[in-house]
């Protein structure tokens, strides 16, 4: 059973710091891993998506990279922004046909002005 | 354009009590997922569905949930006999390809 784990819950840092979110994945066996935010009484908007295939996109100021092998992706964030404040999710994928994502339980980043 | 909006955004209710949970997708999109997000918790898969296909009710978490999807586009979640553990938020999302999924705003569930 594929299980995601975030690290760290919470993230607090100040304006204009470059940042890393860190997601694992207990099954490599993933098709794909989206990278999402949240903000507080909001639905999700999906940030950036990474096939099995590939090893990393980028959008703006965000990058999220992919290593299959050693079941970890990571969400980098540049230059952060008070903007950028919001709960931060990764969900993978399963190889199989099943088509629902399994989530982690979010990172919490704030960025202090 | 419109993306996938939910109703009511905010339901509160008494414990027993049937509650339905609605769903407009984006327009054109064949998928359509309920998932829930407990407080503390990472949301947790309900249901899907595709197209004319039978659905995928494998995250269902008792008879209480139930879904429908009708005319390949609304779909319906219905909690009967509520329970307190019942009170989360809501999300639905809707995609056309495999992969990119949409999500609403969600419906939070107070159950009191």
């Amino acid at each position: 059973k594929q299980e995601v784990t975030q690290i760290p819950a919470a993230l607090s840092v100040p304006e204009g710091e470059n940042l890393v979110l860190n997601c694992s994945f207990t099954d490599s066996a993933i098709y794909n891993l989206q990278w999402f935010r949240q903000d507080p009484g909001k639905g999700l908007t999906s940030l950036l998506l990474i096939q099995s295939s590939q090893r990393e996109q980028t959008s703006g100021r965000l990058n999220a990279s992919l290593d299959k092998s050693s079941g970890r992706s990571t969400l980098y964030i540049a230059a952060s922004q008070p903007g950028d404040s919001a709960t931060y999710l990764c969900a993978g994928r399963e190889v199989g046909g099943s088509e629902k994502l399994v989530f982690g339980k979010g990172t919490k980043l704030t960025v202090n002005p | 354009g419109a993306g996938v909006s939910q109703s009511p955004s905010n339901k509160v209710t008494e414990k027993g009590k049937d509650v339905e949970l609605r769903c407009d997708p984006i327009s054109g999109h064949t998928a359509l997922y309920w998932y829930r997000q407990s407080l503390g918790q990472g949301l947790e898969f309900l249901i899907y569905f595709q197209g004319n296909s039978a659905p995928d009710k494998s995250g269902l978490p008792s008879d209480r949930f139930s879904a429908e999807r009708t005319g390949g586009s609304v779909s319906t979640l219905t909690i009967q006999r509520t329970q307190q553990e019942d009170s989360a938020v809501y999300l639905c999302a809707s995609s056309l390809s495999p992969w990119l999924k949409y999500f609403g705003p969600g419906t939070r569930l107070t159950v009191l």
